[in-house]
């Protein structure tokens, strides 16, 4: 059984196109986050969410919004895409969100817009 | 500046040489210290945490240094199945995400 698993794996698309990721864990985890990694292979925070709400959101553009139905799940849709956008995109979970815990991490999402 | 900074390689070594891996954080507030592991295309995983009084598991050491906010790995005996990028993460007190370096590449060679 796959801890985190997001959906898909690949996802090439057009530049204006509107896409989504999925992202559940079966860890029993409260908090999931969604991190992006560019070209330059740095890993960064783009929000996280504690048992459904919202905990950070590091600036970023209000194209990007993520939906969390329950503490299981976290998907992330964006809007109008642009050639920027092209990166990985990797959800995570951890118990409780605690500084101290473990974070484990999805496959990664490759999203390549042209 | 970066609130983590890590040299980012690549270290090219043969196999069986002993490598260190240096990084450091800048600030002070950041409350526990991981290193992570992250294979050419696949998601980063906890290589181990590092704590306070120094901690080794099998041929890996880490250390920290508070006073000059200063986190280090050793490798001992390198394996080819060693060769990944090292990430080195911390976590501020309070805060739910996990800020992470750019990664060392390590290369080990035959």
């Amino acid at each position: 059984d796959t801890a985190v698993s997001q959906t898909p794996k690949y996802l090439v698309t057009q530049m204006g196109n509107d896409k989504s990721i999925k992202c559940e864990q079966n860890l029993g985890h409260d908090t999931m986050y969604w991190y992006k990694q560019d070209s330059k292979k740095f890993l960064k925070i783009m929000f996280s969410y504690n048992n459904k709400e919202l905990i950070i959101n590091e600036t970023v553009p209000n194209r990007f919004s993520p939906k969390s139905p329950d503490k299981a799940h976290l998907n992330l849709h964006i809007n109008s895409l642009e050639l920027g956008d092209s990166a990985v995109y990797f959800c995570a979970s951890s118990p409780s969100g605690g500084a101290n815990t473990e974070a484990f991490f999805g496959q990664g999402t490759r999203l390549t817009v042209v | 500046r970066k609130e983590v900074e890590q040299d980012p390689g690549p270290f090219n070594v043969p196999e069986g040489a002993t490598v260190a891996f240096n990084c450091t954080y800048s600030n002070s507030a950041s409350q526990s210290f991981f290193w992570y592991r992250q294979d050419c295309r696949k998601e980063p995983k906890l290589l181990m945490s590092v704590y306070s009084s120094g901690n080794e598991d099998g041929r890996f050491t880490a250390q920290l240094n508070r006073a000059s906010q200063y986190i280090s790995l050793l490798i001992r005996d390198s394996k080819l199945s060693d060769s990944a990028t090292y990430l080195c993460v911390v976590n501020q007190a309070g805060r739910r995400a996990l800020t992470f370096g750019s990664g060392t590449r390590l290369q080990v060679q035959p």
